[in-house]
């Protein structure tokens, strides 16, 4: 397997434009998370998803990020407008609900909003 | 939703073992204990889970005591490559939260 597949792998943009990161999910499993990393606040939960219903969106920072999942295979986490204080590296991970406890991680997309 | 307590960072020399310890006094009877490694520019990874005594795979051993209340993870004689940081979590109704793990630095 080819493990959850993130793309890009980095995005440069400037502030007020709009950014897409993609995830590809392991095939098979049924929970995808969407987590964000930064030095100071470490790795937050934004969303996360079962059987591609939005289950709790509570970490979502604002309204300009926007989350969705149209099949199994393929999500995407959306910012518009991005701002500067947005720059940090997106992680997808998925996993099986009778292996809830064990995550797969993506490799990360590095966002850095000018 | 159970709250844990690790160091911020630790040092190493290479060929020693490493023990890091943390800390959930409120853990539910259903919850499990769970360690993910994370490296440099890349996702955080599983490496070892347990309800209660020892366990032990190929990457760490796990060490709980009974009141389940702390747990450590053990690496056996680390090496450069070990340098990472090191995420203890514990299940509960919500999906795994992550705080900021102690950062593991191998020195030659």
């Amino acid at each position: 397997d080819a493990g959850v597949i993130q793309s890009p792998r980095h995005e440069v943009t400037e502030m007020g434009q709009e950014v897409t990161l993609r995830c590809k999910p392991i095939s098979g499993h049924d929970y995808l998370f969407w987590y964000r990393q930064t030095m100071m606040r470490g790795l937050e939960l934004l969303i996360y998803f079962n059987n591609n219903v939005p289950i709790d969106d509570s970490g979502m920072p604002e309204d300009r990020f926007s989350a969705k999942m149209p099949n199994a295979s393929f999500s995407t986490l959306k910012i518009q407008p991005s701002e500067p204080r947005d720059s940090a590296v997106y992680f997808c991970a998925s996993s099986t609900g009778t292996a809830y406890e064990k995550l797969f991680f993506g490799s990360g997309t590095q966002l850095s909003v000018l | 939703l159970a709250k844990t307590t690790q160091p911020i960072s630790m040092d190493s020399y290479e060929g020693q073992e490493v023990n890091i310890t943390c800390s959930h006094n409120n853990i539910a009877t259903n919850d499990y204990i769970t360690w993910y490694q994370q490296f440099p520019s890349q996702g955080p990874r599983f490496i070892i889970q347990g309800y209660k005594t020892k366990v032990t795979n190929e990457v760490a051993s796990l060490f709980i005591p009974a009141d389940r209340k702390s747990s450590t993870l053990s690496l056996p004689r680390v090496s450069l490559s070990d340098t990472a940081v090191y995420y203890c979590l514990v299940k509960g109704n919500t999906p795994l939260v992550f705080g900021k793990g102690t950062r593991l630095s191998v020195i030659a």
